[in-house]
């Protein structure tokens, strides 16, 4: 079946810096890659999505590309804010959505 | 546009007791799904509804979750008897298209506490 891994632990950065979570996955057929975001106090939201290989996700400065042969679709962004403080979901799936454990993201000014 | 409304917030109760939980999904979204998301986990899909019909209910556990769509709107998903292990945050989300399953808007989700 469909499943999501995503990097360990929480990550902690300084404003300005560049942001990288890994997140690799393994599936069967062609499914969609998704990075969902979930701002303190609120709920799940779609932060951009890619369709097929090597199509590129993009939003709000954060960018993820879809890699077939690595099986990955890692979030970038190269200049973080204190607004960018979430934490972050990998998933994927085309009926059914499989998400990875998250990753807490704290933006330090 | 009105989000995906969720209640109660938070819910705590002793094991063995029952628990419901309410979803008013966004105006005019044909499919609801309701999710389990435990601390340090990903979100889990237990159950999806499309109008009022279920479409995937495979990881819902049967014996002691129940979830009904009554007139294809309003949804209520419930524990009986709630177990230590129920403990987690349930989901919400609705969506337009049932076939674009990115297109999911989620509720703020109820924080269930089993003691």
């Amino acid at each position: 079946g469909n499943s999501v891994t995503q990097m360990e632990g929480p990550v902690t950065l300084s404003e300005e810096a560049f942001l990288t979570i890994n997140c690799t996955y393994t599936a069967t057929g062609y499914p969609s890659l998704f990075w969902y975001v979930q701002y303190p106090g609120e709920g799940l939201q779609l932060l951009l999505k890619a369709t097929k290989a090597d199509d590129k996700g993009s939003n709000k400065g954060f960018e993820a590309t879809y890699r077939k042969e690595t099986t990955s679709f890692h979030l970038e962004k190269g200049s973080v804010q204190v607004s960018d403080s979430a934490v972050y979901f990998c998933a994927l799936g085309n009926n059914r959505l499989a998400f990875g454990k998250g990753n807490q993201v704290v933006v330090i000014p | 546009e009105a989000g995906v409304a969720q209640s109660p917030r938070y819910k705590i109760i002793e094991k063995r007791q029952s628990v419901a939980f309410w979803c008013n999904p966004i105006s005019g979204h044909a499919t609801l799904y309701w999710y389990q998301q435990i601390l340090g986990q990903g979100p889990k899909l237990l159950i999806q509804f499309q109008n009022n019909g279920v479409v995937d209910d495979s990881q819902l556990p049967k014996d002691r979750f129940s979830a009904e769509r009554l007139k294809g709107v309003d949804s209520t998903l419930k524990i009986q008897p709630a177990k230590l292990e129920d403990s987690a945050v349930y989901l919400c989300a609705s969506s337009l298209v049932p076939s674009v399953p990115h297109e999911q808007y989620f509720g703020p989700g109820t924080r269930l506490t089993v003691t």
